[in-house]
């Protein structure tokens, strides 16, 4: 059981916005910037966001991140069939000294 | 193009060892930190711990401490990360993942993976 919260999964209309929330502590979250990683099947995770809120180089501004106290948030408009997939957050932990994962939320397209 | 490419699958059983190597191409090898993740079956990612291939520190995450060896030859550009006492929990994919440099947790480009599969 990780010490980072997600939904197990999440669902929503093309078009659509949507809201994935990662919910930590404050020896994770509530000290530590979030990175949120998307990961198609078979393939190796891909940075999304990373420092809470920034954007690598060829990320479409469709997607967004924020975070408040311990928890943070990935939001995704304008939803396209091509987002399904495993959304997963990351940050340090200062008490397990350790680098966490989330459970990973599967994003549905319908 | 920055590229990341690790060795091929490899079944191991109870109580062997594994290396997997990770060569970097595209960039200055030198220049960030390489750290390993890994992916069991169906389940979330997990840190295993970095490699500095500069100077060779290393630093393990708490569970893999004594059972993982990280190493680097930068004559190849390759890092690699060495397992022993193999179970069958030890089943998963292993990643290379090369560090955003000030942002910790930030990985900005992956290996392919490799699976490793821990069987009798």
């Amino acid at each position: 059981q990780s010490a980072l919260t997600q939904p197990p999964s999440a669902s929503g209309t093309p078009g659509q916005r949507i809201i994935i929330s990662c919910s930590g502590g404050t020896s994770n979250v509530g000290t530590n910037s979030v990175n949120w990683y998307l990961q198609l099947p078979g393939t190796a995770p891909k940075l999304l966001i990373y420092s809470s809120n920034q954007r690598p180089s060829g990320v479409p501004d469709r997607f967004s991140g924020s975070k408040s106290g311990t928890s943070a948030s990935l939001a995704i408009s304008g939803l396209q069939s091509e987002d399904e997939a495993d959304y997963y957050c990351a940050t340090w932990d200062d008490k397990l000294d350790d680098l966490i994962f989330g459970g990973g939320t599967k994003l549905t397209v319908l | 193009q920055v590229q990341l490419a690790q060795s091929g699958a490899e079944v191991k059983k109870p109580g062997a060892s594994v290396k997997v190597s990770c060569k970097a191409s595209g960039y200055t090898f030198t220049g960030h930190y390489l750290h390993w993740v890994r992916q069991a079956p169906g389940q979330g990612p997990v840190w295993m711990g970095w490699i500095d291939p500069n100077s060779g520190d290393t630093r393990y995450a708490q569970r893999f401490q004594g059972r993982v060896t990280m190493t680097r030859d930068t004559s190849l550009s390759t890092v690699s990360m060495e397992m022993e006492g193999l179970t069958s929990d030890d089943t998963a994919v292993y990643y290379c993942a090369r560090y955003k440099t000030g942002y910790v947790g930030a990985f900005d480009m992956w290996g392919q993976g490799t699976l490793v599969t821990v069987s009798s």
